[in-house]
């Protein structure tokens, strides 16, 4: 699977967008970008996944550069209950692969009043 | 709608004691995924589970691990003979392969603490 790298932390002011950044240079044409994150002492939580086309949910919006060497993941108003560790894991999904994900050392997102 | 549930959520036990975990799945789900995190550190991929198939596991599954998923429902992983070094939170998760993707939502988790 390709690496990817993040900036080990940002700040947020509660209510603004926070834009996450994703480094994944060498990401192949069969591969997914997902992104989890995780509250302190809790499991992963999915946020969105995406192959090459943008995508949005209920939670956040995952932004993919034409080249796919890049994403970013942006929580369009962040509250304080959003501050976590982002993790952004590039993936070779379906078919007979199987999803193993290979987290990193993640983005820590501080969302503050 | 029911989530990925893990018991117990926090085990302590003594160096040298064994200790089992259960994880029950989302309903319907096919796969299930064990990993393991320390603290500081991201989740670790241990081993994975096709319906009642055991197909992967990491070369950080010691002998002393072992994973079942009789009838590819619940799963159990067993840790033989602890040591400190095994104090961790091991997570689980499970997906369900539809089309070209395989999202994994996971459980709480159980915090293992060896003495």
């Amino acid at each position: 699977d390709a690496k990817t790298t993040q900036p080990p932390s940002m700040d947020c002011a509660e209510g603004r967008a926070a834009n996450l950044p994703c480094n994944h240079s060498t990401i192949s044409g069969n591969e997914y970008v997902y992104w989890y994150r995780q509250i302190h002492s809790q499991g992963p939580q999915y946020i969105i996944h995406g192959l090459k086309n943008n995508e949005t949910n209920e939670m956040a919006s995952l932004i993919i550069t034409e080249d796919r060497k890049s994403s970013t993941l942006i929580l369009p108003h962040a509250t304080l209950r959003d501050t976590a560790v982002y993790y952004c894991i590039v993936v070779n999904a379906g078919g007979t692969s199987y999803g193993k994900l290979t987290f990193g050392q993640g983005t820590i997102l501080t969302v503050h009043p | 709608d029911t989530g990925v549930s893990q018991d117990p959520r926090h085990k302590i036990t003594k160096r040298g004691q064994n200790v089992t975990f259960r994880c029950d799945p989302i309903s319907e789900h096919n796969r299930l995924y064990w990993y393991r995190q320390t603290l500081g550190q991201g989740p670790e991929f241990l081993t994975y589970f096709q319906n009642e198939a055991q197909l992967e596991k990491s070369r950080l599954l010691s002998d002393r691990f072992s994973a079942e998923r009789p009838k590819g429902s619940f799963s159990t992983l067993e840790i033989q003979r602890t040591e400190q070094g095994d104090s961790a939170m091991y997570l689980c998760a499970s997906s369900l392969l539809a089309g070209a993707t395989d999202t994994q939502y996971f459980g709480p988790g159980t915090r293992l603490t060896v003495l």
